[in-house]
């Protein structure tokens, strides 16, 4: 039972460079989340989709972009990186409205 | 605005002993009510929710929660806590009606068991 999976676990990135935090689920799930968690101040929503296709912004989606071009997959990309990102990212998903969230094991990402 | 809260950043408990973490929201309407707990380096696990009907709730691991309209209070529980209970306890909160299904989270309680 895979349920949601991120890679990498940990990156360490330089001002200005640019990657993508990869996210899959096999759970057929609809709704797919990116959450940023920085100590003591809980988790906030990045972005989130409500289906393939669909995507929208959540409470801190500035310097972050997504695409869901498949059910699976929630990819979130960094373009310009800055040390204010330097956080741990975590993917979940869902089936819907009043269903539990699945978490993937999160990505430490340190931007220096 | 909509929002959770847990006011406590820490809650220490002697093993044994019942344990309360304590959750409140402000959402208009009937919202789905959640509680997840985080281990060190993972993810956040599920525990229980409330949808609707009874308002104690049964989760994993021996938690239960009690939904409380006229307080909008959500308190998590167990009435014998275990040292392994140790972890960081999250409240969630999906507000009704909410097409999107955003799930707003409270910024969490340190749970410390003393053996």
């Amino acid at each position: 039972n895979a349920g949601v999976t991120q890679t990498p676990k940990f990156r360490i990135l330089k001002i200005g460079q640019s990657m993508t935090l990869q996210c899959a689920q096999d759970m057929n799930h609809n709704y797919m989340y990116w959450y940023r968690q920085d100590p003591g101040m809980g988790l906030k929503l990045i972005y989130y989709s409500v289906g393939a296709g669909i995507t929208d912004k959540g409470e801190v989606p500035n310097g972050y972009n997504v695409s869901r071009s498949t059910t699976e997959d929630f990819p979130l990309r960094l373009e310009l990186a800055a040390p204010s990102q330097t956080s741990v990212y975590f993917c979940a998903s869902s089936r819907g409205p009043g269903t539990e969230a699945f978490f993937g094991q999160g990505t430490r990402l340190t931007v220096v | 605005a909509q929002s959770v809260a847990q006011p406590e950043d820490q809650v220490n408990v002697a093993e044994g002993n019942p344990l309360t973490v304590k959750c409140t929201y402000s959402v208009s309407g009937n919202p789905y009510l959640f509680w997840y707990v985080q281990y060190p380096n993972r993810g956040l696990q599920f525990l229980l929710k409330y949808i609707t009907g009874d308002n104690l709730v049964k989760g994993s691991y021996g938690f239960e929660a009690e939904f409380n309209k006229s307080q909008t209070s959500f308190h998590l529980k167990k009435p014998s806590a275990l040292v392994s209970d140790s972890a960081l306890y999250f409240c969630a909160v999906r507000p009704p009606r909410n097409r999107d299904d955003k799930i707003i989270f409270g910024k969490g309680t340190r749970l410390h068991i003393l053996p």
